[in-house]
């Protein structure tokens, strides 16, 4: 079955950019799937950061549209998340997330990111 | 956008049945029937129990029921148990292809 996994740093200073990617196993990005991006920092809840389409096509939220790049490579059935000028208040753990009958039925299991110098 | 409204925290007794209330706009809870609901325990990501306002996901558990009235969705456990015990979170998607969540209810099974 399908199973994401997100990987990059776990630590990121802030005013730099963070940089994660998803990758997808056990099925292909080129489905009649978006691909997502959710946060949730320590003791919080959820935060939606975006969708993909594996055409290239996106949605941001509008609160971070300014920082946030989602991108996905076909060829390596990955997608990506860019959030540039972080903060302290960007520490959080970061999912990457199916969409599917208009919700987000298959998580990664998170990686937490922290924003520090 | 707001997150959509959910309440803190409920509780109930194992056996007992609550319900979860969820509250958007015309322009989102109302507009459509996106509204999903997933279950998340500690350290653990999120899990898809309810999609399109009243269907479950595979493998839920039939005490997992999920309604809409207007601008209001609800979840409702049916006998109540231990392991039910988490955070219950709703969302959305909006009339602008966004997805909205709640901001989380605690279920505390007493």
């Amino acid at each position: 079955q399908v199973q994401l996994q997100e990987s990059g740093p776990g630590l990121v200073k802030p005013s730099e950019s963070l940089s994660l990617t998803c990758t997808v196993s056990g099925g292909s990005i080129s489905t009649f799937n978006w691909w997502s991006w959710v946060r949730q920092p320590p003791g919080k809840g959820l935060e939606w950061l975006g969708e993909i389409y594996h055409s290239g096509n996106t949605n941001y939220n509008q609160s971070l549209k300014s920082r946030v790049t989602i991108s996905a490579d076909k060829s390596k059935n990955q997608f990506s998340l860019r959030l540039s000028s972080v903060t302290v208040a960007d520490t959080a753990v970061y999912y990457c997330a199916r969409v599917a009958r208009n919700g987000l039925d298959i998580w990664g299991q998170g990686t937490l990111v922290s924003v520090s110098s | 956008q707001s997150a959509l409204t959910q309440p803190a925290s409920v509780s109930g007794s194992p056996g007992q049945s609550i319900t979860i209330s969820c509250t958007g706009t015309n322009s989102d809870v109302g507009g459509h029937n996106y509204v999903s609901w997933y279950q998340q325990h500690p350290g653990k990501a999120p899990k898809f129990m309810i999609f399109e306002v009243s269907n479950r996901a595979s493998g839920v558990s039939n005490r997992f029921s999920g309604s809409k009235s207007g601008n209001t969705a609800s979840l409702t456990i049916s006998g109540l148990q231990a392991e039910d015990e988490a955070d219950y979170y709703c969302s959305s998607y909006t009339s602008s292809s966004a997805l909205l969540f709640g901001g989380g209810t605690k279920l505390t099974v007493l």
